[in-house]
């Protein structure tokens, strides 16, 4: 059984670029939340969806976003990017929404210069 | 708002026993869970929860006091490989909060 799987896992941006990271949650597991992890600062939550709606957003300024597809894949964007966006941003999927049991993905580090 | 806190580090010899303590406030509670996260790595699931009282499982044991906003997460007969980070996470539904974290070092 595949695990998370999050793309790509390193990327690096310039200062007002936007990026895209992606999401592919557990076979047969229908939420994906997403988070942003810093020294220091632990886990953030910025948002859970499932069947392709939003259910739940953190305290994230509107640059960031997401969405969700039929097949439970997920994407985040973050657009117009700041340095204190550089951080690991971890997916994880679970069967059902409501914060269950997290099966979380290697994540993607993003570092803004 | 939530507040949940953890030591930031600590350190224990190879073969002895740690105890990483949480404590809590948030609007709700619907359970509480333990998150071992290794460095570079995702993190994974230790223990769920619900009920006041302890839950044992293998070398880890976790405790939670719901009256008391408090939660243990114990690591007995420590080995190298224990050394992580140790994440404390509160569910107040639909919402999963997490603690900073604790790292621990096993040392030889």
């Amino acid at each position: 059984k595949a695990g998370v799987t999050q793309t790509p896992r390193y990327l690096i941006k310039t200062r007002g670029q936007q990026v895209t990271l992606s999401c592919s949650p557990i076979s047969g597991h229908r939420s994906v939340s997403w988070y942003q992890q810093t020294p220091g600062q632990g886990l953030q939550f910025l948002f859970e969806y499932f069947s392709e709606t939003q259910r739940n957003k953190g305290n994230f300024p509107g640059r960031f976003s997401g969405r969700q597809f039929s097949n439970s894949r997920s994407e985040m964007n973050v657009s117009t990017l700041e340095l204190g966006d550089s951080a690991l941003y971890l997916c994880a999927s679970s069967l059902d929404s409501g914060a269950n049991v997290l099966t979380f993905g290697a994540g993607s580090r993003l570092t803004v210069l | 708002g939530q507040n949940i806190d953890q030591p930031t580090e600590m350190t224990a010899t190879e073969g002895a026993i740690v105890q990483i303590n949480c404590t809590y406030q948030t609007s709700g509670f619907n359970g509480l869970f333990w998150y071992q996260q290794h460095a570079g790595e995702a993190p994974t699931f230790l223990s769920y929860n619900v009920l006041d009282g302890l839950e044992e499982k293998g070398r880890f044991s976790s405790f939670l006091s719901r009256s008391k906003g408090y939660s243990y997460l114990l690591l007995k007969e420590l080995q190298m490989k224990d050394s992580a980070s140790y994440l404390c996470a509160v569910r107040d539904a639909p919402k999963l909060s997490f603690g900073a974290g604790t790292t621990v070092t096993v040392r030889a």
